[in-house]
């Protein structure tokens, strides 16, 4: 299958920083990048919808000026966590819609691990 | 998109075929059903996707009713590394020609499958 590769796997900031997470699909073009957080032992919680070249979409719910989206080429989407505090510390998911029919399957990065201090 | 349901959680003996079942009574004739899996801290894995026929690859097999209201994911020999979240969701696929439909997808909470010598 696809790949798609999350970077940094883990990072530790501080809180009232800004810490930046990379998604990139190794393989294909991905029109369309999905972003998830996942506390321990939830399911994973959609946050936004990323395409390229236009601006993010976002779930009810998750504010905008905190997480922002840049989905700047057909391979790469950055989740930057503004400001953050250990509230959202959470292990974030990004992932990649193949462009191809039929049933362009989405596959996942190998989440990263935030812990704000 | 259609909800769909699982039971929370099934147990498996090592070697004997694992059959997960998912309920979808309220899927629509574009909607596929996929499955994926997520071991404890990564991301998740695509399996499989159907929309009416069954299908087979080299990890599982999908068998859809013919009403579509329902299917089963069969691992034919489990192993211990099979252990995992197993997540059944009903997707519609996305328009490329300027559709709000991203065909995202939202996870429900799976089926706990446990693998056990």
């Amino acid at each position: 299958g696809a790949v798609v590769s999350q970077h940094p796997s883990r990072v530790i900031c501080k809180s009232g920083t800004s810490v930046k997470i990379e998604c990139r699909s190794l393989d294909f073009q991905a029109t369309t990048m999905f972003w998830y957080r996942q506390f321990p032992k939830k399911s994973l919680m959609l946050m936004a919808t990323s395409n390229e070249g236009s601006k993010a979409t976002y779930e009810q719910g998750v504010e905008k000026d905190k997480f922002l989206i840049n989905h700047a080429s057909l391979t790469l989407s950055t989740l930057t966590v503004t400001s953050a505090h250990p509230e959202d510390s959470s292990f974030y998911i990004c992932s990649a819609r193949e462009k191809v029919e039929p049933g362009n399957t989405i596959y996942f990065g190998e989440g990263s691990w935030l812990t704000v201090v | 998109d259609a909800k769909t349901t699982q039971p929370t959680s099934m147990d498996c003996a090592e070697g004997r075929a694992a059959n997960l079942p998912c309920n979808h009574s309220t899927i629509s004739g574009n909607e596929y059903v996929y499955w994926y899996r997520q071991i404890h801290s990564q991301g998740p894995q695509y399996i499989i996707h159907g929309l009416k026929n069954n299908e087979t690859n080299e990890m599982a097999s999908l068998i859809i009713t013919e009403d579509r209201k329902s299917s089963t994911l069969i691992l034919p020999h489990a192993t211990l590394r099979d252990t995992a979240v197993y997540y059944c969701i009903v997707r519609g696929i996305s328009n490329e020609h300027g559709s709000s439909n991203t065909g995202k997808l939202i996870f429900g909470q799976g089926t706990t499958l446990q693998v056990k010598p």
